[in-house]
């Protein structure tokens, strides 16, 4: 059964970098060529997108592309965020998930706006010095 | 952009139907069939309910449904049980530069 864990740091100091890790497990991170996600939730209010990645390419929410960074490591089986000169205001849950493949009448093939099927725990992380 | 508008809450008796809106533009909802609804139980990860406007995951009970009508969708939920009580989220993707939008949420009560 296909499980993602985040990990990282609880605490993060502001204007510093905010580093999580995905673990994938039960699966393959390159099977049937899912895009891999992270969302996050401030508390008390809803979701979030920030961005997703497949391979190599990178899509992400226009609102925090010029400080975050996803990148993955296929030898781990893991895929990672970079959100650099946090603030208070970066202070959530953070959470990874995989989004849906199309494997219907052929390759399968993923989307960053497909549904995302398989969502990690999430992670706290809170921005205070 | 603008998160897409859901009500803040919505409540129904156990046995009942209630109906979640999500109302976006032509950019999003109303332009593409790329809706996705999410349920989120208080301290745990969103679970996907529906996906492509309609569809069901594996394992997603048939008493919920989507649709899509204009630039609303909708996501129903017949015979309301005490375990559906949770924030229901939805989602779409958005040719604008947001690519992808999450609606504010609706806090569901099941009386």
């Amino acid at each position: 059964q296909l499980q993602l864990r985040e990990s990282g740091p609880g605490l993060v100091k502001p204007s510093e970098t905010l580093s999580l890790t995905c673990t994938v497990s039960g699966d393959s991170i390159t099977t049937n060529n899912h895009y891999w996600g992270w969302i996050r939730q401030p508390p008390g209010k809803g979701l979030e997108w920030i961005g997703s990645i497949y391979s190599g390419t990178t899509f992400y929410n226009p609102s925090l592309k010029s400080r975050v960074t996803i990148f993955v490591d296929t030898s781990k089986n893991q895929f990672s965020l970079r959100l650099s000169s946090v603030t208070a205001a970066d202070t959530a849950v953070y959470f990874c998930a995989r989004n849906l493949a199309n494997c219907r009448g052929g390759p399968c093939y993923s989307r960053y706006f497909f549904g995302m099927d398989v969502w990690g725990q999430g992670t706290t992380v809170t921005v205070s010095s | 952009q603008s998160a897409l508008t859901q009500p803040a809450s919505v409540s129904g008796s156990p046995g009942q139907s209630i109906t979640i809106s999500c109302t976006g533009t032509s950019s999003d909802v109303g332009g593409y069939n790329y809706v996705s609804w999410y349920q989120q139980h208080p301290g745990k990860a969103p679970k996907l309910m529906i996906y492509d406007v309609s569809n069901r995951p594996s394992g997603v009970s048939n008493r919920f449904s989507g649709s899509k009508s204009g630039n609303t969708a909708s996501l129903t939920i017949s015979g309301l049980q005490a375990e559906d009580e949770a924030d229901y989220y939805c989602s779409s993707y958005t040719s604008s530069s947001t690519l992808v939008i999450f609606g504010g949420g609706t806090e569901l009560t099941v009386l």
